[in-house]
This record gives structure tokens, C-alpha cells and sequence, in this order.
């Protein structure tokens, strides 16, 4: 099974500063890579994948970089609506595996 | 856009089997390219794919969870549902129904529609 582990755990940033979230792969999974925002009671929303390519709808405040084992999720300015959970996840093989969240909270 | 909604019992006694219904909207379960998967968070932790359903009504399932699970589908409400069978504290979750659409290149795990989720508690 491909571990994912992100960091940090949780991020204090003020609105309109711009956010990274880190994302490692226990090995390889090309940039078969995806983020996901997920707020209390919501359906999460994909945001993000090939590493890089953002998902229908969302703002270009969010970009993805990335490949191998090494991803990046980048918020450049903070808006009120992005606290949320971050999940990263791979599918470049059998089952997916998700790392285990970012919590991005207003500092 | 597709819509899933989560529908259940909270609450599951322990030993009995867990059933869950994934109600869809914007697409049709039966339609070409579509996977219907689901998902579970267990309190405090990361999110665990369970298995889905195929278009077809083709099945993969989670190896950890092969052998409790049954994943189906009724086309004539457009719905899906899931099934966990033996359930112990240990599947106290949050399931979340979500769906995959391939147009082209195909990765089924790859969730572009999810439900808002459903805490199902296995308790006595």
C-alpha cells in the first residue's frame, strides 16, 4: 500500500496570506496526485489533480505542483471560504490512499 | 453536475450488517463511464475507500473488506447502496458515497462527486 503523508497537520494562516501544504508519497505515484477541500458537513470537493490540474470551477487562487513523491498545494490569497480540510490522494494504483488532512485555520 | 446523498440507520448493533443507501441525481447510475464508490473516515482519522460499482454492475471491493462487503445497485431509482456485514466499534464511520466519471483517459479512484457523508455508529 502507497502511504501518503501530509504536513502540516494544521496551518494557522490570516486571510489574503497565501497557504502551502505539503503532500509525500511512500513511493512513485507519477502525478497521478489529488486535493480535495473538505469543510464540517460538507461533500468534500475534488480540487485538484494530475498534481497540477485544477478541477471544474475552482479558482486559480489554487494551484498544485508536483511529481513522484513530492506534491505541493498552494492557496495563494486566502479567502474566509478556504478554511477547510485538505486532503491529498493518490490513485495511481489499486484502492487510492488518502493522506490524513491539513487543517488550514484562520490564525 | 452530479448529486449523492447518504441514507441510513445512525445506529447498528454489533454483529448485525450496516446498509446504506447512496441516492443520485444528475446522472444516471446505469449510464456508460460512471463508478460508484464508497468511502469511510473513521473518527479522527484519514479516509479509506470500500469499494464500488461499476456502470455495468461490475463490483471491486477493498481487500481489508472483501469479505463483509456487498456493494449493489437499483437502477429504477437510480440509487446505489452498500452493505457491511459483521460490523464490530471498528466501523463507526462516516460513509461517504461519490462517483467517478471516465470520459477518457480512466482512473476509478479518482472522486470527482462526493455525498455530504453519514455517521453510522455501531453500538449496543
Amino acid at each position: 500500500e502507497i502511504v501518503m503523508t501530509q504536513s502540516p497537520a494544521t496551518l494557522s494562516v490570516s486571510p489574503g496570506e497565501r497557504a502551502t501544504l505539503s503532500c509525500r508519497a511512500s513511493q512513485s505515484v507519477t502525478s497521478n496526485l489529488a486535493w480535495y477541500q473538505h469543510k464540517p458537513g460538507q461533500a468534500p470537493r475534488l480540487l485538484i489533480h494530475g498534481a497540477s490540474t485544477r478541477a471544474t470551477g475552482i479558482p486559480a487562487r489554487f494551484s498544485g505542483s508536483g511529481s513522484g513523491t513530492e506534491f505541493n498545494l498552494t492557496i495563494s490569497s486566502l479567502q474566509s471560504e478556504d478554511f477547510a480540510v485538505y486532503y491529498c490522494q493518490q490513485y495511481n494504483n489499486w484502492a487510492g490512499t488518502f493522506g490524513q488532512g491539513t487543517k488550514v485555520e484562520i490564525k | 453536475q452530479v448529486q449523492l446523498q447518504e441514507s441510513g440507520p445512525g445506529l447498528v448493533k454489533p454483529s448485525q450488517t450496516l446498509s446504506l443507501t447512496c441516492t443520485v441525481s444528475g446522472a444516471s447510475i446505469s449510464s456508460g463511464g460512471y463508478y460508484w464508490s464508497w468511502i469511510r473516515q473513521h473518527p479522527g482519522k484519514g479516509l479509506e475507500w470500500i469499494g464500488y460499482i461499476y456502470s455495468s454492475g461490475i463490483t471491486y471491493y477493498s481487500p481489508s473488506l472483501k469479505s463483509r462487503v456487498t456493494i449493489s445497485q437499483d437502477t429504477s431509482k437510480n440509487q446505489f447502496s452498500l452493505k457491511l456485514s459483521s460490523v464490530t466499534a471498528a466501523d463507526t464511520a462516516v460513509f461517504y458515497c461519490a462517483s467517478t466519471y471516465c470520459g477518457g483517459d480512466c482512473y476509478p479512484h479518482l472522486f470527482d462527486s462526493w455525498g455530504q457523508g453519514a455517521l453510522v455508529t455501531v453500538s449496543s
